[in-house]
């Protein structure tokens, strides 16, 4: 079954540095989003892609947030100068269609990264 | 503004039992209630989903109840097996929305 992969698993980095977290969406999928889980929280939507554009984006997602497509394959979530409160477990997902109803295999998520900021 | 409220935070059931997990919505544009389960180390994963035309859905030992009326969903888990120990999330989205807004989650422990 086609998978969302997303790398490192954990990544601990001290605030104030740029973090890129990294995703392979499944192959065939067009539209793209990153939400996060803070510890205990809920999970909350980022920012969604399409056609290498933003096609919407939360309040969280501010100016220290980007996103990239760099090279067909990969999606990235860069942030610029991290805080202590981004620290959370950020999930990539995918899906053929837009919207949250897309056919089958549908919006899919990756396992995540957590982010850990010291 | 919190969209979806979800409880319990945290539910233990017997191996056979019956697993009830509530969620409550605000927005009346949302037409969409997926629930999603998580295990550890992986992403939430789409377990069955309904929409407000209908108040049941079920798969599985897995069913939706809704109530259009009273903005409301939950998630039953008929014959609770130790493998359903996992976290679930309720969700829901509007009519050609481009995100989910999520509950807080239920971890699930099915006890041998």
């Amino acid at each position: 079954e086609p998978e969302v992969t997303q790398t490192p698993s954990h990544q601990v980095t001290q605030m104030g540095q740029e973090v890129i977290l990294r995703c392979v969406p499944i192959s065939n999928h067009l539209y793209f989003y990153w939400y996060r889980q803070i510890l205990g929280q809920k999970v909350e939507f980022l920012v969604s892609f399409y056609n290498n554009e933003i096609s919407e984006k939360s309040e969280i997602f501010d100016d220290q947030f980007s996103v990239e497509r760099p090279d067909g394959s990969n999606f990235t979530l860069k942030i610029r100068s991290t805080k202590l409160e981004d620290s959370a477990m950020y999930f990539c997902a995918s899906s053929v269609l837009g919207g949250t109803r897309a056919l089958s295999p549908g919006y899919t998520f990756g396992s995540g990264t957590r982010l850990t900021v010291v | 503004q919190q969209q979806v409220k979800q409880s319990p935070q945290s539910l233990i059931v017997q191996k056979g039992g019956i697993s009830i997990i509530n969620c409550a919505y605000e927005n009346t544009a949302f037409d969409y209630f997926p629930w999603y389960q998580q295990f550890p180390g992986k992403g939430p994963a789409l377990l069955i989903a309904i929409r407000p035309d209908v108040s049941e859905k079920k798969e599985g030992r897995f069913t939706i109840s809704f109530n259009k009326s009273a903005k409301q969903f939950s998630l039953h888990i008929m014959d609770s097996q130790p493998g359903d120990s996992a976290t679930y999330f309720c969700a829901a989205s509007p009519f050609l929305g481009n995100q989910f807004y999520f509950g807080t989650g239920t971890s699930l422990t099915v006890i041998p």
